[in-house]
Formats: structure tokens, C-alpha cells, sequence
């Protein structure tokens, strides 16, 4: 079983709909963060967190340590937010390193 | 403001020929961190570095060295190039600490090898 599981794999919704990915571990962390990429395109860090929620723009993020769980939210969603968008955790036993989801692949269609 | 620049975008090179990627950062980030990424596999770590001169195995080193002789700089070695080592290659850099902050990654060297 991998440590970082995310879910959906893949995600096709239209214009505006509001999105949710999901990110669960098994592992007691120290930081989690959240990474879009876009198709050709390099790795951008959306969030790094270590509890509650953050909220960039249309971008939400919220972590539950207890659960181990965190979720990515994209309110309004636009094409533009088609990527791939990836979860890391940084272990508690870990200084440096990172244990990566397999991604979820968005596509947001007008 | 560019902070984590890899040397080439797209490289293309032949069998056997040693392919030298580099990445340098302005973060004065003590890891750096060396990943190929594939089409269904994800990331996958293949060096990284806490320090300077410092350098671990990561899942996959198997026909890759690193060297960092300074601490911004993190170069990643390909002594005999093959077929199967094209791919993208990120490099990444992350301060030190447990509560370490923001992950940052370069635009990507994309090295096909004929």
C-alpha cells in the first residue's frame, strides 16, 4: 500500500463547477504540500501546510491531522486549472525526505 | 524571479555519450533534490542533498551520479547515456528543518537519448 494515496486519478468537470481532491497517508507528518503541473509545463507549489487551511485565490487547501487527510479545493473552476495536481508528505522522521502521491489529473472543460 | 534554474531545457544525446545536467538555486536551501519524471510512474527521486559535498540514494540512482561542490548548485551525472534514461528530469530545493518550507522546482530538462 503506498504511504500518500490521492483520489480521483483523473477528473473531468465543466466550467465552474466546484472541485475537491483528496490526499490520505499513513504516516505521522511533518508538512504536506499540494503541486500543480501543467501539461509540458514545470512543477508549481500551490500550499505546504502542517495543519488547518490555506486559501490562495480560488485555491483552498485543508489538512486533518488526526484523520490524516487533506483536501485541495478549486472554487469557480476554469480551463485554465487543467493539471495535474500532486500531494507530498514530509514524514515526521524525515528531515528531508518526500513521499509523493501519484497525482490527479483535471481537466475542466468549457 | 527565477529561483530554481536548471542549465537545459531540451537536450538530446546518443548512446554511451555522459550527459551533465545542472540546477542552481538562490535560496540558500540546504537540500536539493534530482527526480525523473515518466508517463504513468510519477516522481521518482533519484538523488538528493542535505549539505554540500553530502549526497544520498534515492529510489532509482542506478546509472546516475550526483556532485555539490557548492551549496547552490546540484549537478546530476549520466556517465554512459541509454536509451532508457530519457525523460524529464526536475530538479527541487527545500530548506532544512522539520517545519521545512515551500518546495521549489525547476522548469524541467526534458534529454532524449537516441
Amino acid at each position: 500500500k503506498n504511504e500518500v494515496e490521492q483520489s480521483p486519478q483523473n477528473l473531468t468537470a465543466q466550467e465552474g463547477e466546484f472541485i475537491t481532491i483528496n490526499c490520505s497517508y499513513s504516516v505521522g507528518i511533518s508538512a504536506l504540500h499540494w503541486l500543480q503541473q501543467h501539461p509540458g509545463g514545470g512543477i508549481v507549489s500551490l500550499f505546504m501546510l502542517s495543519s488547518g487551511k490555506k486559501k490562495h485565490g480560488r485555491l483552498i487547501a485543508t489538512i486533518n491531522i488526526q484523520e490524516k487527510h487533506s483536501s485541495l479545493h478549486i472554487t469557480a473552476s476554469h480551463p485554465r486549472d487543467s493539471a495535474v495536481y500532486i500531494c507530498a508528505i514530509k514524514s515526521w522522521d524525515s528531515n528531508y525526505q518526500l513521499i509523493w502521491g501519484a497525482g490527479t489529473k483535471l481537466i475542466i472543460k468549457p | 524571479d527565477v529561483k530554481v534554474t536548471q542549465s537545459s531545457r531540451y537536450l538530446v544525446k546518443r548512446t554511451g555519450e555522459k550527459v551533465f545536467l545542472e540546477c542552481v538555486q538562490d535560496m540558500d536551501h540546504e537540500n536539493m533534490f534530482w527526480y525523473r519524471q515518466d508517463p504513468g510512474l510519477g516522481l521518482r527521486l533519484i538523488y538528493f542533498s542535505y549539505d554540500v559535498k553530502m549526497k544520498e540514494k534515492g529510489d532509482i540512482p542506478e546509472g546516475y551520479s550526483v556532485s555539490r561542490e557548492k551549496k547552490e548548485r546540484f549537478s546530476l551525472i549520466l556517465e554512459s547515456a541509454s536509451t532508457n534514461q530519457t525523460s524529464m528530469y526536475l530538479c527541487a530545493s527545500l530548506p532544512s528543518g522539520r517545519w521545512a518550507g515551500e518546495l521549489f522546482f525547476g522548469e524541467g530538462s526534458r534529454l532524449t537519448v537516441l
